[in-house]
Order: C-alpha cells, then structure tokens, then sequence
C-alpha cells in the first residue's frame, strides 16, 4: 500500500505571496493531519479533517487553512506569506476513527523556504 | 496546559551500549502516549504506542518504553544501540482529540562506533 504523499516536496516563495501544498493519504484512511515543523517551535499541530470537515485546530493565524475533498486528498493553503512561516510542513493521515490512539502516518514533508 | 517534556536535546551513545530517551508529561489525566523517529530528510515513522493495554510496549527496531503513571514518563529504551539508530526522536501525547499529537521538542541521539 502506498504511504502519503506531499507535492511539492520543496517550495521557494517571496514575502506577501500564497502558498498551496497538498497532501494525499493512503488509501482507505479519512483523517488528514498537519503540523508545522522549525528549528524553534518544533512540530505544532495545524488542524486535521475528517470526512471533508475540520474536525480540530492548533493555535495558528487565519493565514493558514485547509480543505479535505471527497477522496480525502487534503490541501493547506497559507496565504500573505511571513519570514516565520518558513518550515517542513508534514501531513499525516489515519483511519480516522474516535480512537485516540489511532495511528498518523507521516508523509515525508514539504520544505517551504520564504525570503 | 498540555505538554511533553523531552530531558535532553542531544544523546549520545556508543555503538552496543544502552540507549534511554526520556518523555515526560505534563497532565493529571494520563494521555496516549507514542513515540515516533525521524531520519534526515523524511517524515515521522511511528516506533511504539501506549493504548493502556500493558504498561510496557515493545515497538519497532528493539525499542521498548514504559508507562509510570506515577512518575508521568514514559521512557525510550533499547539495550544495545546500532548506527542506523542515529536520528531524531519524538515523544507524544493524544488527548482524545481527534487527530491531534502534542509533540514534544526531540532528542537527536547520535551513535559513536
């Protein structure tokens, strides 16, 4: 079975701009996850969806969203980009039952680089 | 408020020598707790999880951690390290949250020959 994967796994944008990244799960899971990962904050939880609705949040500017669609392919989107938002963004996919201990599954990460 | 405690940014051991990782947590309420690596360049790999089921969890790799619900751990071992340990490695919380981790800040174990 095919694990997640990210696209664009690296990223090189300006100041200002907006930014999409994608994230697909594996197959059958319906919970995408993402966190934000820096050398100083270390991994912070972003949000996560379930069934094409966000089920929880961290505690992140409105500049960051997200969307889940149909399949369970889930996007992040951060808009008016800052110097601060750049990062290894990881996406992670479970079953996503009511189990806390339901298993994440990493994807490997996409670097985004903001000058 | 939440957290997870990570003693130690950077171990290091020899090859063949035990290696402890320690996690602690911060939490009147025991949580689920897991334990996750992470080599340059790639995404997070799930070593072992406590469900509640028994105190001590075996996972991937030879890693084990226990579950001291009276000292808030839950400790990584292993008893004889191997270069190919070298990476980072997470401790984590769940709180029935849904898919929601607490991460603490990693240790990056290092693996002399």
């Amino acid at each position: 079975k095919a694990g997640v994967t990210q696209t664009p796994r690296y990223l090189i944008k300006t100041r200002g701009q907006q930014v999409t990244l994608s994230c697909s799960p594996i197959s059958g899971h319906r919970s995408v996850s993402w966190y934000q990962q820096t050398p100083g904050q270390g991994l912070q939880f972003l949000f996560e969806y379930f069934s094409e609705t966000q089920r929880n949040k961290g505690n992140f500017p409105g500049r960051f969203s997200g969307r889940q669609f149909s399949n369970s392919r889930s996007e992040m989107n951060v808009s008016t980009l800052e110097l601060g938002d750049s990062a290894l963004y990881l996406c992670a996919s479970s079953l996503g039952g009511s189990s806390p201990t339901d298993t994440q599954y990493f994807g490997p990460g996409t670097r985004l680089t903001v000058l | 408020a939440q957290s997870v405690t990570q003693l130690g940014s950077h171990v290091s051991v020899s090859e063949g020598a035990l290696v402890l990782l320690r996690c602690n947590y911060s939490s009147s309420v025991p949580p689920y707790l897991f334990w996750y690596v992470q080599y340059p360049n790639q995404g997070l790999q799930l070593l072992l999880k406590y469900t509640s089921a028994a105190t001590l969890v075996k996972g991937i790799n030879g890693f084990e951690a226990e579950f001291k619900k009276s000292e808030t751990s839950f400790h990584l071992t292993k008893p004889s390290a191997h270069m190919s340990d070298a990476a980072e490695y997470f401790c984590a919380v769940s709180y029935n949250q849904g898919g929601k981790l607490i991460f603490g800040q990693g240790t990056e174990l290092s693996v002399k020959p």
